[in-house]
């Protein structure tokens, strides 16, 4: 059973900061690993989608990586601003129809 | 449509009533997931449905839940004699066929149940 953990729970940084969330996860089978943000009261809006066969993936001052065989994603997030706060998920999909397993997520609070 | 569309956004109920929730995928988006989110909490897969194949319904956490989709668009998701745990945000998502494409999610806003 694929199991996602993300670190930290929670995050509170100044503005312009460069920060980092962590995603890993048990089962390296996967296909393909989606962050996502979730503002409070509001669904989740895709960030950046990595396929099993890429190491990274960027959108503007977001840049996602993957290592598969270590079980392991990372957000990086350049330069924040305050409207970055947010919770950030990490999504696994993996098995055999390619079950989708969520992280608890990170709560980013950027303090201007 | 545009987006995944979920209603209501919100519904209020009182327990042992019965609840439908609604969800519109994206058109021509083959897979839909229903996710359960309780306050403070992750996401909880409840059911699956790709295609005309059978649905995954692992998830679902007692059989006061059921799910259908008609015509592989529309998805209903209806809770039974509901009991005031069943409260929280429920998620709908489509995707194209992820086994031929990325596979990536897309979400509705969520229908927010809250059972008094």
């Amino acid at each position: 059973k694929q199991e996602v953990t993300q670190i930290p729970a929670a995050l509170s940084v100044p503005e312009g900061e460069n920060l980092v969330l962590n995603c890993s996860f048990t089962d390296s089978a996967i296909y393909n690993l989606q962050w996502f943000r979730q503002d409070p009261g509001k669904g989740l809006t895709s960030l950046l989608l990595i396929q099993s066969s890429q190491r990274e993936q960027t959108s503007g001052r977001l840049n996602a990586s993957l290592d598969k065989s270590s079980g392991r994603s990372t957000l990086y997030i350049a330069a924040s601003q305050p409207g970055d706060s947010a919770t950030y998920l990490c999504a696994v999909s993996s098995g055999g129809y390619q079950k989708v397993t969520f992280g608890i997520g990170t709560k980013l609070q950027v303090i201007p | 449509g545009a987006g995944v569309s979920q209603s209501p956004s919100n519904k209020v109920t009182e327990k042992g009533k019965d609840v439908e929730l609604r969800c519109d995928p994206i058109s021509g988006h083959t897979a839909l997931y229903w996710y359960r989110q309780s306050l403070g909490q992750g996401l909880e897969f409840l059911i699956y449905f790709q295609g005309n194949s059978a649905p995954d319904k692992s998830g679902l956490p007692s059989d006061r839940f059921s799910a259908e989709r008609t015509g592989g668009s529309v998805s209903t998701l209806t809770i039974q004699r509901t009991q005031q745990e069943d409260s929280a945000v429920y998620l709908c998502a489509s995707s194209l066929n992820p086994l031929a494409n990325t596979g990536e999610l897309f979400f509705g806003e969520g229908s927010r149940l809250t059972v008094l």
